[in-house]
């Protein structure tokens, strides 16, 4: 399964943007970006995924680099409630195993008032 | 209903015992996916179902793991001879077929705690 690499933390105060950053130089041509967040005593939820084009929905947005090897989550005005633990995740398709998350240690985000 | 479902949201067991855990799927995502968490980790990988295609179980810490799935609806984990090391949440997931619009819902998950 090919592996995501994240910073292990991150701050940001509130109301400003936040760049969330994931490397994953071994991505295969079939494999879809995933991120999801997991808040505190919650299931994880999903955030946004994409495969080559930069993506927008109500949450964020996925930046995702022309060589597909890193990726970038941007919440563009952090609330208090975003603080949570975001995962980068490849998900591969074309295969059996089509659509199968493995996620990895994640960044744990804090919002400063 | 509208959601994943897990069943308990909490059991406590003692060592030695089997649990079943249970995962009510959203009707119609053909994709289930087992998770375990420890406290203050991430989520590890233990078990996915996709369709027809047999079952993923590369996860599996041990055989006293081992997860049905009864076609495309509800899932069973099945821990045989717990450990204390098994406490943790067990969380289940499902998605509709891979593509543009899929995303993963997952449960609340079960809190096993062994004794």
């Amino acid at each position: 399964d090919a592996k995501t690499t994240q910073p292990n933390s991150m701050e940001s105060n509130e109301e400003e943007p936040v760049h969330l950053p994931c490397n994953h130089s071994t991505i295969s041509g079939t494999d879809y970006i995933h991120w999801y967040r997991q808040l505190p005593s919650q299931g994880p939820e999903y955030v946004i995924h994409g495969l080559t084009s930069n993506v927008n929905n109500r949450m964020a947005s996925l930046a995702i680099a022309e060589d597909r090897k890193s990726s970038t989550l941007i919440l563009h005005r952090a609330t208090l409630r975003d603080a949570a633990v975001y995962y980068c995740i490849l998900s591969l398709h074309g295969s059996s195993n089509t659509g199968k998350l493995i996620f990895g240690q994640g960044t744990t985000l804090q919002v400063k008032p | 209903g509208a959601g994943v479902s897990q069943s308990p949201s909490n059991k406590v067991t003692e060592k030695g015992k089997d649990v079943e855990l249970r995962c009510d799927p959203i009707s119609g995502h053909t994709a289930l996916y087992w998770y375990r968490q420890r406290l203050g980790q991430g989520l590890e990988f233990l078990i996915y179902f996709q369709g027809n295609s047999a079952p993923d179980k590369s996860g599996l810490p041990s055989d006293r793991f081992s997860a049905e799935r009864t076609g495309e609806s509800v899932s069973t984990l099945t821990i045989q001879r717990t450990q204390q090391e098994d406490s943790a949440v067990y969380l289940c997931a499902s998605s509709s077929l891979p593509g543009t619009n899929y995303e993963a819902f997952f449960g609340q998950g079960t809190r096993l705690t062994v004794v």
